[in-house]
């Protein structure tokens, strides 16, 4: 069964720091990974994809994957309040047009 | 720009009563279409998929059911509502040659 773990958190961070957000994933042939931030009682919105080993910059979001240990995680720097919010991890198997599994994301507190 | 359109935004529904959601797509031709559920403390789950009209695979059985009536739009119904039914209903598009997936507003129901 394909599973996608993260910690709930919350984890809190103070303003201007770097976050940190982890997540593993269960099935060795996930091949696409993604990470959403979901503001409460909103819908989830894309942040970043990665799909190769190594590190991804967009902004002050960072996304890092190594495929051998089943590892995804996302780094925030300088940090903001507005970026408090629900972190979901994505992971897709495979080639085909079915779905994402999701961790139940982590809870992200920036502390002013 | 391709917009994903959603409603109604929330819902309150008596048990034993039927569901109808629906969800369009704007800007694209033939995209992928998804209905996840996200319940209160828990993931993201996906219920269905849809590669074009009429093709929808179920990810876990239940008494919903989706049905796509045309190219852009995708429909989640349900002929008897439960109370386990209630959540957060997201309905979300991907492009054929892509495994991103790009969220609508979402629908909040409640069965009482």
């Amino acid at each position: 069964q394909k599973e996608v773990e993260q910690n709930s958190g919350p984890l809190s961070v103070p303003e201007g720091a770097i976050a940190s957000l982890n997540c593993t994933y269960s099935d060795r042939v996930s091949q696409s990974f993604f990470w959403y931030r979901q503001y409460s009682g909103k819908s989830p919105e894309l942040i970043m994809s990665i799909y190769s080993n190594g590190d991804k910059e967009d902004g002050r979001f960072t996304a890092q994957l190594n495929k051998a240990s089943q590892y995804v995680s996302l780094l925030i720097r300088d940090s903001q309040p507005s970026d408090s919010a629900t972190y979901l991890c994505a992971a897709h198997s495979g080639g085909g047009a079915d779905g994402l599994t999701f961790g139940k994301g982590t809870h992200l507190i920036i502390q002013p | 720009s391709q917009t994903i359109h959603q409603w109604p935004a929330t819902l309150v529904q008596p048990v034993g009563s039927p569901l109808s959601l629906e969800c369009t797509v704007e800007g694209t031709s033939n995209p992928n279409l998804y209905w996840y559920r996200q319940a209160a403390g828990r993931g993201l789950q996906l219920l269905f998929y849809s590669v074009g009209i009429g093709q929808i695979s179920s990810e876990v059985p239940q008494n919903l059911s989706a049905s796509r009536p045309q190219d852009r739009q995708f429909i989640l119904s349900s002929k008897k509502l439960l109370l386990s039914d209630s959540g957060f209903y997201l309905c979300a598009w991907g492009r054929q040659d892509d495994t991103e997936a790009f969220f609508g507003q979402g629908t909040r129901l409640t069965v009482v």
